[in-house]
């Protein structure tokens, strides 16, 4: 009965590579957000999808690339790993109407880059 | 200066003490205040959601917002070791778009 869940939860790889992670809630949300938090557990949001459109796109690099192929899944998608890419990447999901809507996190991948 | 900060901790209380724990933020736009509780190795989940100035109370937790001085509380009465864990605040002004603070690392003391 999962609400928000991540997969992998542990990603250990070589700079250089190209992986991917995948999120799905079964909540019936149609926003979903990817988070990274660093080291100092800074939460800095990356992208937001509202119904399978991209509606929130921070700075990030972009090889990485964010993809829904419909509201319950959000995917992130990272080319060319750096070190600097070394994190926790949380997703999120809300309702987006009705004012600010809490958000609801899965339990993350931990990224590790050798 | 990061928009809302947080003093990250270790703060450290013996069991049933009162804790409190705060936010300061930058943005006055900010209306909408949450706090979030992040055991280790898990995601944060919500705790509180405020909007706009004021209090609000949910069992042993209680939010305050006073939005004169930027300042955003989190009071926790008797508080058990399983409160033990990092508590972030979050703002926002509009959208779904949430600032986090770096959060604040609770350790209650059977």
């Amino acid at each position: 009965d999962t609400a928000v869940s991540q997969t992998p939860k542990y990603l250990v790889t070589q700079m250089g590579n190209d992986k991917s992670i995948k999120c799905e809630q079964n909540l019936g949300h149609d926003t979903m957000y990817w988070y990274k938090q660093d080291s100092k557990k800074f939460l800095k949001i990356m992208f937001s999808y509202n119904n399978k459109e991209l509606i929130i796109n921070e700075t990030v690099p972009n090889r990485f690339s964010p993809k829904s192929p419909d509201k319950a899944h959000l995917n992130l998608h990272i080319n060319s790993l750096e070190l600097g890419d070394s994190a926790v990447y949380f997703c999120a999901s809300s309702h987006s109407s009705g004012g600010v809507q809490p958000q609801h996190f899965g339990d993350g991948t931990r990224l590790s880059i050798l | 200066q990061k928009e809302v900060e947080q003093d990250p901790g270790p703060l450290s209380v013996p069991e049933g003490a009162i804790v409190s724990l705060n936010c300061t933020y930058s943005n006055s736009a900010f209306q909408y205040f949450m706090w979030y509780r992040q055991y280790s190795r898990k995601g944060p989940e919500l705790l509180m959601y405020t909007y706009s100035s004021g209090n609000k109370e949910d069992g042993r937790f209680t939010a305050q917002v006073d939005k004169s001085s930027k300042y955003i509380s989190l009071f926790i009465r008797d508080s058990q070791p399983s409160d033990s864990a990092t508590y972030l605040c979050a703002t926002s002004n509009a959208g779904n778009m949430l600032t986090f603070g770096g959060g604040t690392r609770l350790m209650v003391k059977p």
